[in-house]
């Protein structure tokens, strides 16, 4: 099945360790999303890129970079992780960005937790 | 600024049906989403709506009213599976999702 993979699930760091995670997609999909969730709150996007085309939000802090190697794979480095960004880190596709529904498919996350 | 608003937590019995409403003040719209997240797990798209109206996909419908600015996702004949968060989303003018912070329904017996 077609699908949207991250790994890991679940990630456990210390204090300023710099993390990796990985989402890879077998949808054939031009845009990739990366959303950071916290408990009870609306997922916060961090960066999409539309193709090769890479689009920072505002207010992403300086320590989440990424990088898409080619259409399948795209990567979350947190350079220096802190409490605050213990979440959920959700990678999401969709066909175009720019019109039609665009529905995003999820991957199942991966679970962050910072010591 | 842009705003969506949805009720923190319902709750409703199994075999019922329940209604979550969402209200939004965005830039612009293209659209409107609803998902459905269950605990720990990545949300999964439930419905879109673009023009109003009343959009049914068995025991969910949704509905819009762009001219209220209001949605909302009737849930029928309700399961203890359908206990899990309902995020409301909006694509604005600039094609951005602007996400709800979802409402958590618990399903009693």
């Amino acid at each position: 099945d077609a699908m949207v993979i991250q790994n890991p699930r679940y990630q456990v760091t210390q204090f300023g360790k710099p993390v990796t995670l990985s989402c890879s997609q077998t949808l054939n999909h031009n845009v990739m999303y990366w959303y950071q969730q916290k408990s009870s709150q609306a997922p916060k996007l961090l960066f999409h890129y539309y193709d090769k085309d890479f689009n920072n939000e505002a207010d992403t802090p300086d320590n989440f970079q990424s990088r898409r190697p080619n259409t399948s794979f795209c990567f979350l480095d947190i350079r220096s992780p802190g409490l605050g960004d213990a979440a959920m880190y959700l990678c999401a596709t969709s066909s175009t960005g720019y019109s039609g529904a665009n529905v995003l498919t999820f991957g199942a996350g991966s679970r962050l937790t910072v010591l | 600024g842009q705003n969506i608003d949805q009720p923190t937590e319902m709750t409703a019995t199994e075999g019922a049906i329940v209604q979550i409403n969402c209200t939004y003040q965005t830039s612009g719209f293209n659209g409107l989403f609803w998902y459905q997240q269950h605990a720990g797990e990545a949300p999964t798209f439930l419905s879109y709506n673009v023009l109003d109206g009343l959009e049914e996909k068995g025991r969910f419908s949704s509905f819009l009213s762009r001219s209220k600015g209001y949605s909302y996702l009737l849930l029928k004949e309700l399961q203890m599976k359908d206990s899990a968060s309902y995020l409301c989303a909006v694509r604005d003018s600039n094609y951005q999702l602007i996400w709800g912070a979802g409402t958590k329904l618990i399903i009693k017996p």
